[in-house]
């Protein structure tokens, strides 16, 4: 139990673009997901909390204009990389819960901007 | 804000010895995780702790939420190649931020066949 998947795995696209990337929970509901943004050799930096229906609220920091958060189910979530620049290339995980003292990780994303 | 400051950096072992890491904060936390994370993957949660002085097992490892509620410690015991890995605490404080993660900088497992 408690699954998370990612899609897609990785992605590559050109400066200016932008990139959406998934997240399922697929054998439960979750009630909140959580985003993160993971540099090489780097621990994980929160980015923004989703919960279900409602706004994303997003750490200090992090453009909500730029990182696009839309969690209209229990069981998906969405991140959306607006004109996206070299800088932006990085892992993004999502985690998913259904209690607040646990969280299950997605597989990531490995995107890179050309 | 809070920070977790977690040790070893990196630790490189010969298969079959145990193994010890530690996280602490300047801050009290309500819950401490585990998790490993291999290259090119997410975490993988190993223990979650709930009550400060509870000491936890999942097979080779054993991980304990101090007293004080702010520290934790992981024990891997007798190491094999597969171990390899990033470990990872994180503490959830509760309150405002009830269900957010505030991970350490993470340790980084070589085994030695």
């Amino acid at each position: 139990g408690a699954v998370v998947s990612q899609h897609p795995s990785w992605v590559i696209c050109k400066s200016g673009t932008s990139v959406k990337i998934e997240c399922r929970s697929l054998d439960f509901q979750a009630t909140t997901m959580f985003w993160y943004r993971q540099f090489p050799k780097q621990s994980l930096m929160l980015m923004a909390t989703s919960n279900e229906g409602s706004k994303a609220t997003y750490e200090q920091g992090v453009e909500k204009d730029k990182f696009l958060i839309n969690h209209a189910s229990l069981t998906l979530s969405t991140l959306t990389v607006t004109s996206a620049h070299p800088e932006d290339s990085s892992f993004y995980i999502c985690s998913a819960t259904s209690r607040l003292d646990e969280q299950f990780f997605g597989p990531g994303t490995r995107l890179t901007v050309l | 804000g809070q920070q977790l400051n977690q040790s070893p950096q990196s630790m490189f072992i010969q298969e079959g010895e145990d193994v010890s890491m530690n996280c602490t904060s300047s801050s009290i936390f309500n819950t401490w995780l585990w998790y490993k994370q291999e290259p090119g993957e997410g975490p993988v949660l190993l223990i979650a702790l709930y009550k400060a002085g509870e000491l936890t097992s999942n097979g080779r490892l054993t991980a304990q939420f101090g007293i004080t509620r702010k520290d934790s410690f992981l024990n891997i015991s007798a190491s094999i190649p597969s171990d390899v890995g990033i470990y990872f605490c994180a503490g959830n404080a509760g309150g405002t931020s009830y269900g957010k993660l505030t991970f350490g900088q993470g340790t980084i497992l070589t085994v030695h066949p």
